[in-house]
């Protein structure tokens, strides 16, 4: 099975732009989280989205949005890039939240650099 | 923010010696599970302990859950140059959703010299 993938690899945007980056899941995995890693605050969760349902948010601004598609690949949204969103953008699937089994499989992430 | 906290934040050892990182949390959990990240790359699952299990292995990897101090260690025994990474906990915690999200410490980066 491919693993996790995501595009773009790396990502450079000036300050108030907005940027998109995709995750494609394990084929058979339905629920897709987002991971933000920056060197001051570490790895936070953004949001896991699950049947194209959004089930869990972190604490992070309106600015930051995200999608799934009926295909389980998912998009995120940053709208109004700001310099402290310069991060890498993790992405995990697994293949079913509902159980207390829920090892997760990680993309190599997005480098978005902010100007 | 931080569940887990995981302790040391950065150790240095010689090929063949054994790992030792611990790590701390503070609420209730469903699991707790190890990833290891090499250099700015994604995560690698390690291994995942359910809160009623005290204790589970595979390969050169030993981790022990102790609920009663909500703590937890990863040993990682004979390690090799390869094992250079940063390795993070995570506490599985069920959401007022019904379903699991993980919670990240900030990791233990981890050095083996050759």
């Amino acid at each position: 099975k491919a693993g996790v993938t995501q595009t773009p690899r790396y990502l450079i945007k000036t300050r108030g732009q907005q940027v998109t980056l995709s995750c494609s899941p394990i084929s058979g995995h339905r629920s897709v989280s987002w991971y933000q890693q920056t060197p001051g605050q570490g790895l936070q969760f953004l949001f896991e989205y699950f049947s194209e349902t959004q089930r869990n948010k972190g604490n992070f601004p309106g600015r930051f949005s995200g999608r799934q598609f009926s295909n389980s690949r998912s998009e995120m949204n940053v709208s109004t890039l700001e310099l402290g969103d310069s991060a890498l953008y993790l992405c995990a699937s697994s293949q079913n939240p509902l159980t207390n089994y829920n090892e997760q499989f990680f993309g190599p992430g997005t480098r978005l650099t902010v100007l | 923010s931080q569940q887990g906290e995981e302790d040391p934040q950065a150790l240095s050892i010689q090929e063949g010696e054994n790992a030792t990182m611990n790590c701390s949390y503070k609420t209730s959990i469903n699991n707790l599970q190890w990833y290891r990240q090499n250099s700015g790359r994604g995560l690698v699952h390690l291994i995942l302990i359910r809160s009623n299990e005290r204790e589970k292995h595979s390969g050169r990897l030993r981790v022990t859950l102790d609920t009663s101090k909500k703590s937890s260690s990863l040993l990682i025994t004979a390690s090799r140059a390869a094992d250079t990474a940063s390795y993070f906990c995570a506490t599985g915690v069920i959401t007022q959703g019904g379903s699991e999200k993980l919670v990240f410490g900030k990791g233990t980066k981890l050095t083996v010299n050759p």
